[in-house]
């Protein structure tokens, strides 16, 4: 198990489709983080899972954002309805330890272009 | 105001200089401090993490904390063209805890 894995790499889909992406953590890791990122920006927080359970989901998270983690493994991020403002990298991080020795490490990210 | 700033630059430097990065931050909860750095394309990547005020070195990299002054720092010695990057600071307000990012600082150096 080398690192967080995200797929696709990029997805090219026309204004209104749906859209999935997958997200495999390291497999020890217990916590698992879903952040958006648009150009010359940070990334931005959008949900996060302890095991299957959804922790805290962020304003920006709007209806049509779905995310889940079934069994506490991998996790999916759906889009419905997908508009042109939802094209941005999609970043996925996963996180175990304790105080000091807290660390997340990020996947390469899915981009997303809405057409 | 965001949590957590940085100017943008982008930072041009030459090859050998030293880089050096700032951050601030508003929310005094923040306790942990984390240094990214992120090639274009790609996702963020863990440099530094550190705790307490005062300095932490690794290798060329060596990342300060003032606490009082909700201030971080992060230099880079005898920079590479292969440090060129978007470098991010972030910190969580508890270990675990959902990362709060700054805005990123671009930085250019020339062989």
């Amino acid at each position: 198990d080398t690192g967080v894995s995200q797929n696709p790499r990029h997805k090219i889909t026309k204004r209104g489709q749906n859209v999935t992406f997958r997200c495999d953590p390291i497999s020890e890791h217990n916590r698992l983080y879903w952040y958006r990122q648009t150009l010359g920006q940070g990334p931005e927080f959008l949900t996060y899972f302890q095991n299957e359970a959804q922790l805290e989901k962020s304003r920006l998270l709007s209806d049509r954002f779905s995310a889940e983690r079934p069994k506490g493994s991998f996790s999916t991020l759906e889009i419905q309805r997908t508009e042109q403002g939802d094209s941005a990298m999609y970043l996925c991080a996963s996180s175990f330890g304790q105080g000091e020795n807290y660390g997340y490490t990020f996947g390469s990210g899915t981009r997303l272009t809405v057409v | 105001q965001k949590e957590v700033e940085q100017d943008p630059g982008p930072l041009s430097v030459p090859e050998g200089a030293i880089v050096s990065l700032n951050c601030t931050y508003s929310n005094s909860a923040f306790q942990y401090f984390m240094w990214y750095r992120q090639y274009s394309r790609k996702g963020p990547e863990l440099l530094m993490y550190t705790y307490s005020s005062g300095n932490k070195e690794d290798g060329r990299f060596t990342a300060q904390v003032d606490k009082s002054s909700k201030y971080i720092s992060l230099f880079i010695r005898d920079s590479q063209p292969s440090d060129s990057a978007t470098y991010l600071c972030a910190s969580p307000k508890a270990a675990g805890n959902k990362l709060t990012f700054g805005g990123g600082t671009r930085v250019l150096v020339k062989p």
